[in-house]
């Protein structure tokens, strides 16, 4: 069963406005983490922002934020004044009990000058 | 700053040969963690690494893989007789906690 569905493979924006990428989850246990990570064409993993599932306030790390929605299980990342090198796969990723993590399929953004 | 480096960054190897992959985890991290990501798709999880012992594995992490860490700095990957599905990104990641995660820069897997 897919844990972690990103329904957007590719998204546009224009530079300096906000872009939302959606993700949802699937999980029945009480005690979970959401990360999301960025990709370049160069292919590192770039860490950018945790959500737990007993936060109360949506994580926010610089221009990065997570609209974290428990009981409808989302977790979409919002890029504000979005920049050329902001151009990247994002991968929304779950933590589980147990240490294990899963992935969704990605979300390819553009962003246009 | 401290990173996480992965040796070597491209491998090329045979059907049937072994492969060590190397990691060099940030120095006060507890938790590794091998993924590997086939050309063009998403990134899988392998398998994690906590207290000298494995934590978790994936369905992927079958009889073929194993993962060391021999000597308190390197963390090792093993895949013994390599198949061709095999050829992937392989990323080592590590974290002081779990609400962070740290990737090398990955070493690149090509089985012929």
């Amino acid at each position: 069963a897919q844990k972690i569905t990103q329904t957007q493979p590719g998204m546009f924006v224009q530079e300096k406005e906000a872009v939302t990428l959606d993700c949802t989850y699937d999980t029945s246990d009480q005690s979970y983490g959401l990360f999301w990570y960025k990709q370049p064409s160069s292919g590192e993993m770039i860490f950018l922002i945790y959500q737990g599932s007993y936060d109360e306030q949506n994580a926010t790390e610089g221009r990065y934020s997570l609209n974290f929605q428990k009981a409808r299980k989302s977790a979409n990342l919002v890029i504000s004044a979005s920049q050329l090198g902001d151009s990247a796969m994002y991968f929304c990723a779950m933590l589980k009990t147990g240490n294990q993590f899963y992935f969704g399929t990605g979300t390819s953004l553009t962003v246009i000058p | 700053e401290p990173e996480v480096t992965q040796t070597p960054s491209h491998q090329v190897t045979q059907m049937g040969q072994e492969v060590i992959l190397r990691c060099v985890p940030i120095s006060n991290h507890l938790y590794f963690y091998w993924y590997r990501q086939i050309l063009g798709q998403k990134v899988e999880f392998l398998v994690s690494f906590y207290n000298n012992e494995i934590s978790e594995k994936s369905e992927i992490f079958d009889d073929q893989f194993s993962v060391e860490r021999p000597d308190g700095s390197n963390f090792t990957l093993k895949i013994r007789s390599t198949k061709l599905e095999d050829s992937a990104m392989y990323f080592c990641a590590s974290s002081e906690r779990r609400n962070e995660q740290f990737f090398g820069p990955g070493t690149r897997l090509t089985v012929l």
